[in-house]
């Protein structure tokens, strides 16, 4: 079945450095789709990239979706404390109904 | 945007007793809901997929027996967790996809943190 991998698993910066975490896809991917879950919380859609070789932008972050749709990233510029939490990846197939295969996350943890 | 609730937040129950879970759609119709399981500090498993009027898709290695999910509206589906045992503690959270606004995207619950004692 499809398969997502996520690195790093742990990411521990300073604030005001900046942080990447990485997906890679098993399969071709129909869009990716990233979410924050703030410890505690549940997660929270960030935003989806549909197009081969997308970048999108919000704020400080910036999205990208490789060229063969299966592998993406998550960029932060600039990190502040309020960007602390688990960011996860998920990737959805061809399938109808759209079912998301999540990466293992990666849990950011910036100190001031 | 979409709102999807989720309740209860939080829940304590006997070995051996059954656990309903609800998640309800507020502002949109929900035609696929997903559940997922998450363990501390891991990411989400999806559990099974269910889609408005028909039976539950479950992912291998999931008892359809223990894990019992009814989607009869297309802003409600519940889970039930059928004779609970300590091993069935974890964090339970739902998706759910409606098929015009956000399509695509999944819009979670806030969870459900189920203790099995």
């Amino acid at each position: 079945g499809q398969q997502v991998m996520q690195i790093p698993q742990y990411q521990h910066v300073q604030e005001g450095e900046d942080f990447t975490t990485y997906c890679n896809s098993s399969t071709t991917l129909s869009n990716i789709q990233w979410y924050k879950q703030r410890p505690g919380g549940h997660p929270v859609f960030l935003i989806q990239l549909v197009k081969s070789g997308e970048v999108k932008k919000q704020k400080r972050l910036t999205f990208q979706f490789g060229e063969a749709k299966k592998n993406s990233s998550l960029h932060i510029t600039a990190t502040q404390t309020t960007d602390v939490g688990t960011y996860f990846c998920a990737g959805a197939g061809g399938t109808s109904y759209g079912k998301l295969t999540f990466g293992q996350g990666t849990i950011l943890t910036v100190h001031p | 945007g979409a709102v999807v609730s989720q309740h209860p937040s939080w829940v304590i129950c006997k070995s051996g007793t059954s656990v309903k879970i609800e998640c309800r759609s507020l502002d949109f119709q929900a035609t696929t809901m997903f559940w997922y399981r998450q363990f501390p500090k891991q990411s989400l498993m999806l559990m099974a997929t269910s889609n408005e009027g028909s039976k539950a898709t479950y992912e291998q290695g999931v008892e359809k027996d223990k894990f019992l999910i009814n989607h009869a509206s297309l802003t409600l589906s519940t889970l039930t967790v059928t004779s609970a045992h300590p091993e069935d503690s974890s964090f339970y959270i739902c998706s759910a996809r409606g098929g015009g606004q956000g399509k695509g995207k999944a819009f979670f619950g806030q969870g459900t943190r189920l203790t099995v004692v």
